[in-house]
């Protein structure tokens, strides 16, 4: 399994663009990169996934280079709202293979 | 509504005293998981489950025990309780698109403590 490297902490300003960088050197062929949101006491909530090149949903951009060793989620325009700390995933290729190994994520703050 | 719920959402109980937490989903997802959250160690699995009588272990599975009788529930049971056991849980669904991988769903939580 792939492991991640996140930046323990981040913090931002309001109405900044954030990106996050996750390295995951040993990402195999088929697997895929998940970011998860969690705010306190919460469960983790999806944001975006992607293979390769670039993603962008209504919440976030997931940009990844084409030798797949890292991945970053940008944030457009922070609010106060998106402080939480951010997960990124690296979903194994196998299909028996449901052990998903969450890191130690980001604690993004984002300051008024 | 989509979602997954959990039971209790706190319990505190005391050490031995056996305890089931429920895990509920209404999204006919076939992977349900447990996780457990700890301070400076994030999430880390405990079971999982592929589908209805197929469950495998997680990162750490001692302690704990799962059945999956039916595919909307995955109870998490702790037999035996232990103070090491103090923390909040998460239980969560998926499915597999095509071509895509899971998205998870997580339940809100319970924050149980053993004394």
């Amino acid at each position: 399994l792939a492991k991640t490297t996140q930046p323990v902490s981040m913090d931002s300003y309001e109405g900044q663009e954030v990106n996050i960088t996750c390295s995951h050197n040993n990402i195999a062929t088929n697997d895929y990169i998940t970011w998860y949101q969690q705010f306190p006491s919460q469960g983790p909530r999806f944001i975006i996934q992607g293979y390769k090149t670039k993603v962008t949903n209504e919440v976030a951009s997931l940009f990844i280079p084409a030798d797949r060793k890292s991945s970053t989620l940008s944030l457009p325009r922070v609010s106060l709202s998106d402080t939480a700390v951010y997960y990124c995933l690296v979903d194994p290729s196998s299909g028996s293979a449901r052990q998903l190994t969450f890191g130690s994520g980001t604690q993004l703050t984002v300051l008024p | 509504e989509a979602q997954v719920t959990q039971n209790p959402r706190y319990l505190i109980t005391v050490t031995g005293k056996k305890l089931t937490v429920t895990c509920s989903q209404n999204m006919n997802h076939e992977y349900m998981s447990w996780y457990r959250q700890d301070p400076g160690l994030g999430l880390r699995q405990i079971y999982y489950s592929m589908n209805v009588e197929a469950t495998d272990k997680g990162d750490v599975p001692e302690g704990y025990k799962v059945s999956r009788k039916e595919k909307r529930n995955f109870p998490l049971i702790l037999e035996s309780p232990s103070p090491n056991q103090t923390s909040l849980y998460f239980c969560a669904s998926s499915y597999r698109d095509r071509g895509r991988r899971d998205t998870q769903y997580f339940g809100p939580g319970t924050r149980l403590t053993v004394l």
